[in-house]
């Protein structure tokens, strides 16, 4: 069974740094693209990030410069650094597995979703 | 950025009954490939969204047939042939042409 978990959300004051992690079983990691979606409290979906399985990396505008992505193949983990936050990067962060394997940095369709982790920027 | 817009913003939908859902882009998503690169992902109250549609018209693992995709270029539709009320939720669109893939605002279903 395919299972995403986030974790490192929080409360954290603006300008600030927040690492979020997404740990992953029950498919090939290896092989497989993951990408950062967050959805602000009663809004809609926004992508964030991704990266592929051979570490191609992209990005938002509105994160970019500030965000990065990596992943940690020996750990099953993908990490989101984000640093400079603004009250607007306040959300749940879901993290997703990119249909298909071995695709290029790109868009993709994302098919495994984990429950999320709240991140809240605040003074 | 590919900017994607969803019509109605609200569905109140009869079980039984069928339903459609409408997504629109400002650019044709059509790839040279000949697949439209558009997905369709529902949120149920509560939990995270899942992967219904994809390339338009291909169903994702474990999702019911009477969910279906059409449309090319730059309108597409979502159907459900018969609702259900674990249909409830919001559905959103999303294209997969560009980087940064972006999504439709969301049409937030609901039974009568």
């Amino acid at each position: 069974e395919v299972q995403l978990v986030e974790s490192g959300g929080g409360l954290v004051q603006p300008g600030r740094s927040l690492r979020l992690s997404c740990a992953a079983s029950g498919f090939t990691f290896d092989d497989y693209a993951i990408h950062w979606v967050r959805q602000p409290p009663g809004k809609g979906l926004e992508w964030v990030s991704g990266i592929s399985w051979n570490n191609g990396t992209a990005y938002a505008g509105s994160v970019e410069g500030r965000f990065t992505i990596s992943r940690d193949n020996a750990e099953n983990s993908v990490h989101l650094q984000m640093n400079s936050l603004r009250s607007e990067d306040t959300a749940l962060y879901y993290c997703a597995k990119g249909r298909g394997r071995r695709r290029l940095v790109g868009p993709i369709s994302l098919d495994y979703w984990g429950q999320g982790t709240l991140v809240t920027v605040s003074s | 950025d590919i900017v994607m817009s969803q019509s109605p913003l609200y569905l109140p939908v009869t079980p039984g009954e069928p339903a459609s859902i409408s997504c629109r882009s400002n650019q044709s998503l059509l790839h040279t490939n000949e697949y439209n690169y558009l997905d369709w992902y529902l949120q149920r109250p509560g939990q995270s969204p899942q992967l219904l549609i994809y390339w338009n018209s291909y169903r994702a693992f474990g999702v019911p047939d009477r969910f279906s995709g059409s449309g090319s270029g730059t309108d597409f539709t979502l159907k459900i042939s018969r609702v259900e009320a674990e249909d409830v939720g919001i559905y959103y669109c999303m294209q997969t042409l560009q980087t940064p893939q972006t999504f439709g605002g969301g049409t937030k279903v609901e039974i009568k």
